[in-house]
């Protein structure tokens, strides 16, 4: 069976300290994984998607995403937040292979960055 | 622009009467979506469509229908709307292809059912 559990619901943390927003995955098969970021009351944009290439992925607005197969997590990273980055998260798996329901969607994560 | 257009963006309707929240992409993506979102159980499934005439249910199918008559249009019907649909409702659409794209969303759709 397929999905994704984000770890933490909320994340707080002060402008200028890394972020950390841990996922981790279940899949049968070599699943493509993606975060996505939704900003208050806007639709979802792609943050950044890994697709068996490299294992550490670069995205949009300095973020970065690290594959770990051996410990199946995709954990997303920047060195120094910034306001502009509280947001929700959604981490998301995709197997290709699997008919039907293709995107696995976790529940999010609240990111709160204080001044 | 490549881009997936919901429309309308707000809605607010009464319990019973029947709507329809259109999607339009126009990427030719094979495979349309759609989510509703609700606070603590973030995106659920609604309904998918991997072609023309091809849909299939998601997770949380009871109250819904869809038609996919044309690639790139997969409009949302709720024939009797009730409280419980109140929701912000997303469509995507993806490249059954190029899969590994992930999504394109569109900007969402706000229903209340009073």
């Amino acid at each position: 069976a397929q999905s994704v559990t984000q770890l933490d619901s909320h994340v707080s943390v002060s402008e200028g300290t890394p972020v950390l927003l841990r996922c981790n995955y279940s899949s049968s098969y070599s699943p493509s994984l993606f975060w996505y970021v939704q900003h208050p009351n806007k639709g979802l944009q792609l943050l950044l998607k890994y697709t068996s290439a490299a294992t550490l992925v670069k995205g949009i607005n300095g973020f970065e995403a690290e594959f770990k197969k051996s410990e199946t997590s995709f954990h997303l990273t920047k060195p120094s937040a910034h306001m502009s980055d509280a947001a929700e998260y959604f981490c998301v798996v995709s197997e290709m292979e699997i008919p039907g329901n293709q995107f696995y969607f976790g529940t999010g994560t609240s990111l709160t960055v204080i001044p | 622009e490549a881009q997936v257009t919901q429309n309308p963006r707000y809605l607010i309707t009464v319990t019973g009467k029947k709507l329809t929240v259109t999607c339009s992409q126009n990427m030719n993506h094979e495979y349309m979506s759609w989510y509703r979102q609700d606070p603590g159980l973030g995106l659920r499934q609604i309904y998918y469509s991997m072609n023309v005439e091809v849909t299939d249910k998601g997770d949380v199918p009871e109250g819904y229908k869809v038609s996919r008559k044309e690639k790139r249009n997969f409009p949302l019907i709720l024939e009797s709307p009730s409280p419980n649909q109140t929701s912000l409702y997303f469509c995507a659409s993806s490249s059954l292809v190029g899969y590994s794209y992930g999504y394109t969303f569109g900007s969402g759709t706000r229903l209340t059912v009073v």
